[in-house]
């Protein structure tokens, strides 16, 4: 039972546009949030958190939307640039079990120069 | 280095065979995570440690796997008799576990089961 889920394998953008990514959660009980990159034959990397006491997270170029009501969230790169071609994985952790991370299937990001 | 360290990299076997898998964590990080990725998937939890003891061994598919932290540092995963279905890349993460948190994985080591 995937209880994360990215349901874009795939997405192309134009270098220094918007990339969003997207990621629905079933359990309403995840309270924690983050996203990771991964390049190939490498493990993932941490790229931003948000908890779910707010509904927005900035860390430069990259913002988290959290929407706790429609159980969504994404992640917004601008600009987008070709080195941040990658697959990114959105997890989630309950409430009582913060040490157990639930990660949806990857969204691969290209950007196109 | 500074990292998350996995051995071996790469690793092939015959169906019916035992494999180890060794995991380095960062230096000072209590916390201890495997975690299995299939082609197309994302990050399966298996099991999580804090110091020396497992403690949410609840991702373990069945029997046949099994993890230890003799020293609270190292973590070996063990795998018996495997199967087709264990080929995958089992990814070793850790972090300080002061709340939630980041994970800080290593580049993993791919199971392939002949």
């Amino acid at each position: 039972d995937q209880q994360v889920k990215q349901n874009s394998p795939s997405l192309s953008v134009q270098e220094g546009r918007i990339s969003i990514l997207n990621c629905d959660y079933t359990n309403s009980m995840f309270d924690y949030f983050l996203w990771y990159k991964k390049y190939p034959a490498e493990g993932p990397t941490f790229l931003i958190s948000i908890s779910s006491i707010k509904d927005k997270n900035e860390d430069g170029r990259f913002t988290v939307f959290l929407n706790k009501s429609a159980k969504h969230l994404s992640l917004h790169i601008v600009p987008s640039q070709p080195g941040d071609s990658a697959v990114y994985f959105c997890a989630a952790s309950l409430i009582d079990n913060f040490n157990k991370f639930y990660f949806g299937s990857g969204t691969k990001l290209n950007v196109k120069p | 280095g500074a990292g998350v360290s996995q051995t071996p990299s790469n690793k092939v076997t015959e169906k019916g065979k035992y494999v180890e898998l060794r995991c380095d964590p960062i230096s000072g990080h209590t916390a201890l995570y495997w975690y299995r990725q299939s082609l197309g998937q994302g990050p399966e939890f298996l099991i999580y440690f804090q110091g020396t003891g497992a403690a949410d061994d609840s991702g373990l598919p069945n029997d046949r796997f099994f993890a230890v932290r003799p020293e609270g540092s190292v973590s070996t995963l063990k795998i018996q008799r495997t199967e087709r279905g264990d080929s995958a890349v089992y990814l070793c993460a850790s972090s300080l576990d002061r709340g939630p948190g980041e994970l800080f994985f290593g580049e993993g080591s791919r199971l392939t089961v002949l």
